[in-house]
C-alpha cells in the first residue's frame, strides 16, 4: 500500500490559516486522498477527501498537487476547537478502500 | 440523528472475563469495521465487515470475533480477556466499496482489564 508521510506536529495561532502537508510520493492513480481528524477523547472524524482536484467544504480545503505526490489541508481560519491530530490517509483499491490510520500530525493552536 | 453508536462507552473487566461490546448504525451503511486504539494513540483496524465478506486483520488474536445480527449492527465479543486488551474500541461505517465516500466513526468504548 503506498504510505504517507506527514509531520509529528505543527503549532498555528488562533484565527490564522493552517497548512497541514502530506507527502504520499507512491501514489497510484485510483487511490483517494482522505484527511479524518481526532480530536481528544473522541472518535475520528471525516474531513475532507480528494482524487485529483482541489477541493473546498464547510470544514477544510484540499489542495493536490499536480503530480499527486503532495496534498496540503487547508484550515482557513483556526480555532481552539481544531487542535487535534489530523491523519492524511490514501484508500486504495488495492486494500479493498480499507481506511489505514498512520501517526498523524497533532496540531496545537494557541489563543 | 443520523449517526454510529457504541455501548457500553466505559467497559473495566477482570482477567479472563468475556465482554461484549455493541455498535448500531443508522446510515444505510453495507460495510462496517472495528478500529483499536492503544496507549500509544495508534488506531490500527481489526475487522472490515460486510453481509458477504468479513475481512480479518491477521494480527487480531482469534479470541476477537465480530457478530453481525443485520446490517446495522457489528458487535464484538472478545473472550477470556487480557491485560494487553485494554485499550478504546472505535465502531465505523462506510458505504461498501467506495473510496468517495467517508467513514463515520462512533465515540469509542474505553475498556480496561485489570
Amino acid at each position: 500500500d503506498a504510505k504517507t508521510t506527514q509531520p509529528n506536529s505543527m503549532e498555528s495561532n488562533e484565527e490564522e490559516p493552517v497548512h497541514l502537508p502530506c507527502n504520499h510520493s507512491t501514489i497510484s492513480g485510483t487511490d483517494y486522498i482522505h484527511w479524518y481528524r481526532q480530536l481528544p477523547s473522541q472518535g475520528p472524524e471525516y474531513v475532507i477527501h480528494g482524487l485529483t482536484s482541489n477541493v473546498n467544504n464547510r470544514m477544510a480545503s484540499l489542495a493536490i498537487a499536480e503530480d499527486r505526490k503532495s496534498s496540503t489541508l487547508i484550515l482557513h481560519r483556526a480555532t481552539l476547537r481544531d487542535a487535534a491530530v489530523y491523519y492524511c490517509i490514501l484508500m486504495s483499491l488495492n486494500s479493498g478502500y480499507a481506511l489505514n490510520f498512520g501517526k498523524g500530525t497533532s496540531l496545537l493552536v494557541t489563543p | 440523528d443520523t449517526a454510529v453508536s457504541q455501548t457500553p462507552k466505559y467497559l473495566v473487566t477482570q482477567m479472563g472475563n468475556d465482554k461484549s461490546i455493541k455498535c448500531e448504525q443508522n446510515l444505510g451503511h453495507d460495510t462496517m469495521y472495528w478500529y483499536k486504539q492503544d496507549s500509544k494513540k495508534f488506531l490500527k483496524i481489526m475487522f472490515s465487515y460486510n453481509n458477504k465478506e468479513l475481512i480479518i486483520n491477521e494480527t487480531v488474536p482469534n479470541r476477537f470475533s465480530p457478530k453481525s445480527p443485520d446490517k446495522a449492527h457489528l458487535n464484538l465479543h472478545i473472550n477470556s480477556l487480557e491485560l494487553g486488551d485494554s485499550a478504546v474500541y472505535f465502531c465505523a461505517s462506510s458505504p461498501l466499496g467506495r473510496a468517495n465516500y467517508g467513514y463515520t466513526f462512533g465515540s469509542g468504548t474505553r475498556l480496561t482489564v485489570v
